[in-house]
């Protein structure tokens, strides 16, 4: 079964740092790229960013809102990818989700992670 | 800053088609910007309809299609049933490995 499976959310300050996991399974991870989505609550869905595969260099791309406060990594041999989040704000309080990219869009996606960021 | 237009709510009575539209606050959408459409029912993540357009994602019911109308993108239920209503989200690549959610249709069924 292809599967994706966030972890790693909770509850920090604003100004901390949190990093969320997201393990893959049932398929072949190093060939696929990773987006994250995150929503807030009652919101609608915001992409965040994305991460490519070893022969693109594993490049990543963020919207503008988390551009230099987040990071998205990956670890082939694992079969996991990460979204380091520092200096956040109480804005990013949201439930994340890794998806799989397909065809310029998503098609697997994963429960979900919580992150409140409050003081 | 490109925003990407979907209508906040519409509703549709069971059996009936509704077509639910994503575009631009500037220019077209065309089959480029690889459209693609997901429903969201509460407390659950988002599952995949359309991708491309118009491809439907696996165990989709062809009730669900995709187009390019106009210059929107769009989506259409035909045969709406009750478990239909739901959120609906479009998303558009706008180049450079970037993408946009739009803001979501909350669609009735009654």
């Amino acid at each position: 079964e292809v599967q994706l499976v966030e972890s790693g959310g909770g509850l920090v300050q604003p100004g901390g740092s949190l990093k969320l996991s997201c393990a893959a399974s049932g398929f072949t991870f190093s060939g696929s790229a990773i987006h994250w989505v995150r929503q807030a609550s009652g919101k609608g869905l915001e992409w965040v960013g994305h991460i490519r595969i070893k022969t693109n260099n594993y490049a990543t791309t963020y919207t503008a809102s988390v551009k230099g406060r987040f990071t998205i990594s990956r670890d082939d041999s694992k079969n996991t990818a990460y979204l380091q989040m520092n200096s956040l704000k109480t804005e990013d309080t949201a439930v994340y989700f890794c998806t799989r990219d397909y065809s310029h869009a998503v098609d697997v996606w994963g429960q979900g992670t919580t992150v409140t960021v409050s003081s | 800053q490109t925003v990407v237009t979907q209508e906040p709510s519409f509703s549709v009575s069971p059996g009936g088609t509704v077509t639910l539209t994503c575009g631009l606050s500037s220019g077209s959408v065309s089959t480029s910007y690889y459209p693609s459409w997901y429903q969201q029912t509460p407390g659950q993540p988002p599952r995949t309809l359309i991708y491309n357009t118009n491809t439907r994602s696996s165990g989709v019911p062809d009730r669900f299609s995709g187009s390019i109308l106009g210059n929107k993108a769009a989506l259409t239920i035909t045969g709406a049933q009750a478990d239909d209503e739901s959120d609906y989200y479009c998303v558009l690549y706008m180049g450079n490995v970037i993408w946009v959610f739009g803001g979501g249709t909350k669609l009735t069924v009654l």
